[in-house]
């Protein structure tokens, strides 16, 4: 079964302190991994796409990675503005189309 | 409007009534779609319209009935609702490929719904 797991389901950083967030997945067969952000209250907003392992995508703080069973979520010196939950989601090679989310990880940045 | 609107935004609902949602995508995207989340679950898939094929979910219950009437709107049909049902209702569109690839969606603000 295709399954999608984020590790740690929430996690609580000091202003500057550097950690990384965890999407491991087992599918048959990757189109694509993506990440969002979702704020309280609000949908989820589109982060980065990545296609294949080795891959690297970066934005300001936050740098994502692939390999061939997990993703990471790198957040360098984090702010406390980057605090949000963060969602993994994956589309598998298969007819159905179904994309599959993760749980997220709440990370909260402590001033 | 810019990006993806969706109405209401929040909406109380008893067992027996009959509602809509409404979303609207101003990006000039081919694919639109439903999502439930609940707490403690994942994001889940309902229906996905792409390149005008309508993709379903076959465990969405029928209380719940998508209708998209072009490539920029649409509908969530809801009746004879459970209190399960109560979540946050969310709408994305993208730019799909006509061979099922799927690439970034970019999502409206949900509609909260309360069923009592």
């Amino acid at each position: 079964e295709d399954q999608v797991t984020q590790s740690p389901e929430a996690l609580r950083l000091q202003e500057g302190e550097s950690s990384s967030l965890n999407c491991s997945y087992t599918v048959s067969g990757l189109r694509g991994l993506f990440w969002y952000r979702q704020d309280p209250g609000k949908g989820p907003e589109f982060l980065f796409t990545l296609y294949s392992a080795g891959e690297e995508k970066e934005k300001e703080r936050l740098k994502a990675t692939l390999t061939k069973k997990e993703s990471f979520l790198h957040i360098t010196a984090p702010k406390p503005e980057d605090s949000a939950t963060y969602l993994c989601a994956v589309q598998p090679r298969r007819r159905d189309d179904k994309i599959i989310f993760g749980k997220g990880t709440r990370l909260h940045i402590l001033p | 409007e810019t990006g993806v609107t969706q109405t209401p935004r929040h909406l109380v609902m008893g067992m027996t009534n009959k509602k809509s949602l409404k979303c609207e995508q101003h990006l000039g995207h081919n694919a639109m779609y439903w999502y439930k989340q609940s707490a403690k679950k994942p994001l889940e898939l309902m229906f996905v319209y792409s390149l005008e094929e309508r993709v379903e979910n076959n465990s969405v219950p029928s209380r719940f009935s998508p209708e998209c009437p072009n490539s920029s709107h649409l509908f969530l049909h809801l009746h004879t609702l459970q209190p399960e049902d109560s979540a946050l209702y969310l709408c994305a569109s993208s730019q799909d490929s006509g061979v099922h690839y799927r690439y970034e969606q970019y999502f409206g603000p949900g509609t909260r719904l309360t069923v009592t």
